[in-house]
């Protein structure tokens, strides 16, 4: 059973700072994963999608990268804004069905 | 293009009560998924389909929970009867189907959050 651990759980940085969240997963078999934004009452915004054959994403301040022999991604934040503060969650899609299992998220709060 | 779109955003309800929820896709998109989030944790699987078909259901409990997906587009799930511990956000989300997956991932609505007291 795949299971999904994102580490630190919350974050606090002061705005400018960049930053790096980690996510790590025990099954190396995945197709794809996403780093996913959620606001406080809000639904999930996908941010990057890397396929599993991809090592890196890259969109504006925004960079995820994948090891999938180590089960291990990273999201890099450049330039951290107090815009940013939000919950950060990582999930893997299986190859079979392609549901997503999730981590419990990473709590960002970028101070101004 | 329209997001998956969700209703009601937020619902209270007595334990013991049943409550529906309703989920209209992304338009064209054949995978249709219902989560459940309990606050501070990550979104869990309740129920993938595809098209009108159930691809798995493994953890939903069945002897409360229940979901249909209409004709392969709009979904429901209900919850009868429901418990203290049924208190969370179900998302819905939805996917171009197995290869679209891959490719573009899955989009979700903006969640139901369900207090039941």
């Amino acid at each position: 059973k795949q299971e999904v651990t994102q580490i630190p759980a919350a974050l606090s940085v002061p705005e400018g700072e960049n930053l790096v969240l980690n996510c790590s997963f025990t099954d190396s078999a995945i197709y794809n994963l996403q780093w996913f934004r959620q606001d406080p009452g809000k639904g999930l915004t996908s941010l990057l999608l890397i396929q599993s054959s991809q090592r890196e994403q890259t969109s504006g301040r925004l960079n995820a990268s994948l090891d999938k022999s180590s089960g291990r991604s990273t999201l890099y934040i450049a330039a951290s804004q107090p815009g940013d503060s939000a919950t950060y969650l990582c999930a893997v899609s299986d190859t079979g069905r392609r549901a997503l299992t999730f981590g419990s998220g990473t709590r960002l709060q970028v101070q101004p | 293009e329209a997001g998956v779109a969700q209703s009601p955003r937020y619902k209270i309800i007595e334990k013991r009560q049943s409550v529906a929820f309703w989920c209209n896709p992304i338009s064209g998109h054949a995978t249709l998924y219902w989560y459940q989030q309990i606050l501070g944790q990550g979104p869990k699987l309740l129920i993938q389909f595809q098209n009108n078909g159930v691809v798995d259901d493994s953890q939903l409990p069945k002897d409360r929970f229940s979901a249909e997906r209409l004709k392969g587009v709009d979904s429901t799930l209900k919850i009868q009867p429901a418990k203290l511990e049924d208190s969370a956000v179900y998302l819905c989300a939805s996917s171009l189907g197995r290869e679209g997956q891959a490719r573009r991932g899955a989009f979700f609505g903006q969640g139901t959050r369900l207090t039941v007291v």
